[in-house]
Formats: C-alpha cells, structure tokens, sequence
C-alpha cells in the first residue's frame, strides 16, 4: 500500500537554529502535499498545501518565512523551520494525496516531533 | 506498509440511523487510537480517543470500540446528522509517539 514517510522521526535543536523535514511519498507519486502541526489538544493544524512545481498554499495565521516549503518533486516536500523558537516545539505531521486513488484516501506520515531548547 | 488500515472508502447513512466506521492495525504495540473528522480544505479535527487499558470510550453522539485482540476499532455515532458529513480518520500510536493514520472514509449522511 501507499506509504508516507518523514525524517527525521525526532529532532532537537537550539533556538535560532533552522530545521529541515522531509516528507516522501515512497510508491506513488503526490503532486499535493498537506503539512501539518500538532497542539496538544490533538487536533492537527493546517499550515499548508504543498504543490509539486509551483508555491506553497499557506493558511491564515501560518508566517510563510518562518516554515519555508518546497516541493521539488513528485516524491518530496521539505517543511524547514527557519530561526527556530521553543515555542515552535512541536509535533509536525505531513500528507499526501494519491491521485490515482478514490480522491478522498490521505495518506499520513508518522510525523516528526520538534524540540527546541 | 499500512499499519492502520480503513477499508471503507466512503459510507452513506440516512439521518438518525447508526454510523459505523471501521479501523483495523497490525501492530499489536499500539497503545492509544484516535478518530480524527476532517471537513474539506481544512485540517483533521480531533474527535475522541481510547487508550489500550479500555474497550470503550463515550463521548456524546460518538463511541469509540476497541476490539484488542482482533486489533479493530471502530466509531458508532448514534444519531446520525447531516453535519456530521465529513472524512474520518482513525489514528494509532506507541506512547503517543508517531502517529500512524489509516486513508480516511468519506461519511455522507442523507437527510
């Protein structure tokens, strides 16, 4: 079946620091993405749509410069969070869409906890 | 591969009856399962959740199954509304960790 993978799994990094996430697609090709972050009352945020080839969709509220996305390929969007804040310690999800499918299956990615110190 | 599995893309229920949706894992190391409803063009909403120590947790409308043995779970919401028309997704984690998503299916209720 279709997978979702993101790396790193885990991450800690000093404040002020960048951070780069990855997600791939791994057998199938997404020309849409979907990153996302986690609060703790569980509910996942939608930072934004990630379109092979073209920019970034950001929602409301969401700062494009900080969590900057690129998706260079069919297979690949990277979420980097630039000038990294404790308060962006989280736990960052992505998903993609295969476009072969139903329409409605999204598949996730285990998502990548971030620490800044 | 899929460790969460939803093997019903889409669902339709009339109003006021009963909505089943179904969720199966395979590994047996998952310890807390969430169902998660999304609306189009925004982000999953989290909806109710059971930790592995329960077989059953309520929450209004909504009731969520966990059959451990057969790694099932399952979400009733008993009486069914037409807002409740979303994409469901279940989830499952170790110790809150990685969470692993099953592809979702698409609940329509008919008026």
């Amino acid at each position: 079946g279709a997978v979702v993978s993101q790396h790193p799994s885990r991450v800690i990094c000093k404040s002020g620091t960048s951070v780069k996430i990855e997600c791939r697609s791994l057998d199938f090709q997404a020309t849409t993405m979907f990153w996302y972050r986690q609060f703790p009352k569980k509910s996942l945020m939608l930072m934004a749509t990630s379109n092979e080839g073209s920019k970034a969709t950001y929602e409301q509220g969401v700062e494009k410069d900080k969590f900057l996305i690129n998706h260079a390929s069919l297979t690949l969007s990277t979420l980097t969070v630039t000038s990294a804040h404790p308060e962006d310690s989280s736990f960052y999800i992505c998903s993609a869409r295969d476009p072969s499918g139903t329409g409605n299956e999204q598949f996730f990615g285990p998502g990548t906890r971030l620490t800044v110190l | 591969d899929q460790q969460v599995k939803q093997n019903s893309p889409s669902l339709s229920v009339q109003e006021g009856r009963i909505s089943i949706l179904n969720c199966d894992y395979t590994n047996s190391m998952f310890d807390y399962f969430l169902w998660y409803k999304k609306y189009p063009a925004e982000g999953p909403t989290f909806l109710i959740s059971i930790s592995s120590i329960k077989d059953k947790n309520e929450d209004g409308r909504f009731t969520v199954f966990l059959n451990k043995s057969a790694k099932h779970l399952s979400l009733h919401i008993v009486p069914s509304q037409p807002g409740d028309s979303a994409v469901y997704f279940c989830a499952a984690s170790v110790t809150g960790n990685q969470f692993y998503f099953g592809t979702g299916t698409s609940l329509t209720v008919i008026p």
